[in-house]
């Protein structure tokens, strides 16, 4: 049962323009959002987050949008550059039954951004 | 400079050979994480600990084993019970407490293969 999901496996946009990388949840007890971005072969790079009592954040050229009563949440990057080109995951946190605070990871969007 | 090591970064495992992978941080975290990462797939939890000397499984701990004798410290051994052990091995901690206790920071990765 995923409880994150990334519904586009690949999204591609030109230099200068506007990407928007969206992500579905389904538990409501989440309560956190996070978005990471991730090289081939790297660790995933903390990017951008938003706790549930907002719905909007931003930093720089990234903004993320949430929309808790349809349970989804975007990412926008405005102007897009070919650096940007990776892959986006999605991810949701919420306390666990043991007590501490985990990540949800949703299965990620690979963003290229063409010249 | 303040970070997590994951070392090796490349890894082969021979039939019915126990292997450890290494994950030191230096950024006083209190939490750390194992993930696996299969293509094409988001990141699994494998197994967390919040404190010395305790840990706690994750969605997929079959066949995986860990420790955690120093708060800096916190190892992963993929056992011959794990029978698909070929993925890309995602070490992680944070800080516990507060919206920071929600933000993960990554290490760069082991890629683990079977010969």
């Amino acid at each position: 049962d995923q409880q994150v999901k990334q519904n586009s496996p690949s999204l591609s946009v030109q230099e200068g323009r506007i990407s928007i990388l969206n992500c579905d949840y389904t538990n409501s007890m989440f309560d956190y959002f996070l978005w990471y971005k991730k090289y081939p072969a790297e660790g995933p790079t903390f990017l951008i987050s938003i706790s549930s009592i907002k719905d909007k954040n931003e930093d720089g050229r990234f903004t993320v949008f949430l929309n808790k009563s349809a349970k989804h949440l975007s990412l926008h990057i405005v102007p897009s550059q070919p650096g940007d080109s990776a892959v986006y995951f999605c991810a949701a946190s919420g306390w666990s039954s043991g007590s501490a605070r985990q990540l949800t990871f949703g299965s990620g969007t690979q963003l290229t951004v063409l010249p | 400079d303040g970070g997590i090591t994951q070392s090796p970064k490349y890894l082969f495992r021979k039939e019915g050979q126990n292997v450890t992978l290494s994950c030191e941080q230096n950024l006083n975290h209190d939490a750390m994480y194992w993930y696996r990462q299969d293509p094409g797939q988001g990141l699994r939890l494998i197994y967390y600990s919040q404190i010395v000397n305790d840990f706690q499984k994750g969605d997929i701990a079959e066949g995986y084993s860990v420790s955690r004798e120093k708060k800096e410290s916190f190892p992963l051994t993929v056992t011959s019970a794990q029978k698909n052990p070929t993925a890309f091995y995602l070490c992680a901690s944070t800080p516990q407490g507060g919206l920071k206790g929600n933000i993960q920071y990554f290490g760069a990765g082991t890629r683990l293969s079977v010969l």
